[in-house]
């Protein structure tokens, strides 16, 4: 079974300029995360989809920050324009929709961005 | 609002002996979730283990437990027979039962000498 797939891996931008970046996640899950990872830090969640629909998004910084999941199967984060401290990885995860609630997380490889 | 909080920013071991992470938490909740998180240079991030808080019995993974001390929100990692391969920094995360939400700690960077 495939894993969550993010790309790009790696992008260079310079500051103003925008970015997106795209996650698949595993086939059958319904519940899709955007998080951001600071250097030296754990991830912190930026936006939680359930289907298509962002049904936590207090964490998502909206003057720059969007997202969409549009058929509910794989989403974008897009940030316009990019600030320099916006230089971080961004990671997405899946989980699949159970009625029981151990529902873990599976964790693509992430995008790291540099805005210089 | 949930904290985890590990205090070992750097840790190393020796091949094959025996090295202990810690991680405490603080929380309301009475019901919860705690996972110990692999993150290898390649940044895929990984479970290793969790531990239900309503189960007493501590987990087992192969060569990783967990010490689960409810009443002292204390939730360490030993990792037995340390392997290259366990290189990686290792993050605590917590999860209360009610919802999605992940709460991960700082992390701990594991260093595996040959």
């Amino acid at each position: 079974e495939a894993g969550v797939v993010q790309s790009p891996r790696y992008k260079i931008i310079e500051k103003k300029q925008p970015v997106a970046f795209w996650c698949n996640p595993i086939s059958g899950h319904n519940t899709l995360y955007w998080y951001l990872q600071n250097l030296g830090q754990g991830p912190e969640l930026l936006i939680r989809y359930e289907n298509e629909e962002a049904v936590d998004d207090s964490q998502l910084p909206k003057d720059r920050f969007s997202a969409e999941r549009l058929k509910g199967v794989d989403s974008t984060l897009k940030i316009q324009p990019a600030e320099l401290g916006d230089s971080a990885v961004y990671l997405c995860a899946s989980s699949a929709r159970t009625t029981g609630d151990r529902n873990e997380q599976f964790f693509g490889p992430g995008t790291r961005l540099t805005v210089l | 609002a949930q904290t985890v909080t590990q205090s070992q920013p750097e840790m190393s071991v020796q091949e094959a002996e025996t090295v202990t992470l810690s991680c405490t938490y603080d929380t309301s909740e009475n019901n919860y979730y705690l996972f110990w998180y692999k993150q290898p240079p390649s940044r895929q991030m990984i479970l290793v283990i969790r531990q239900e808080a309503y189960k007493q019995q501590n987990a087992t993974e192969n060569r990783f437990s967990v010490n689960f001390q409810k009443a002292a929100k204390s939730f360490s990692l030993k990792i037995s027979d340390s392997q290259l391969g366990d290189t990686a920094m290792y993050f605590c995360a917590f999860r209360p039962s009610s919802n999605y939400k992940l709460t991960f700690g700082k992390g701990t960077l594991l260093t595996v000498n040959p």
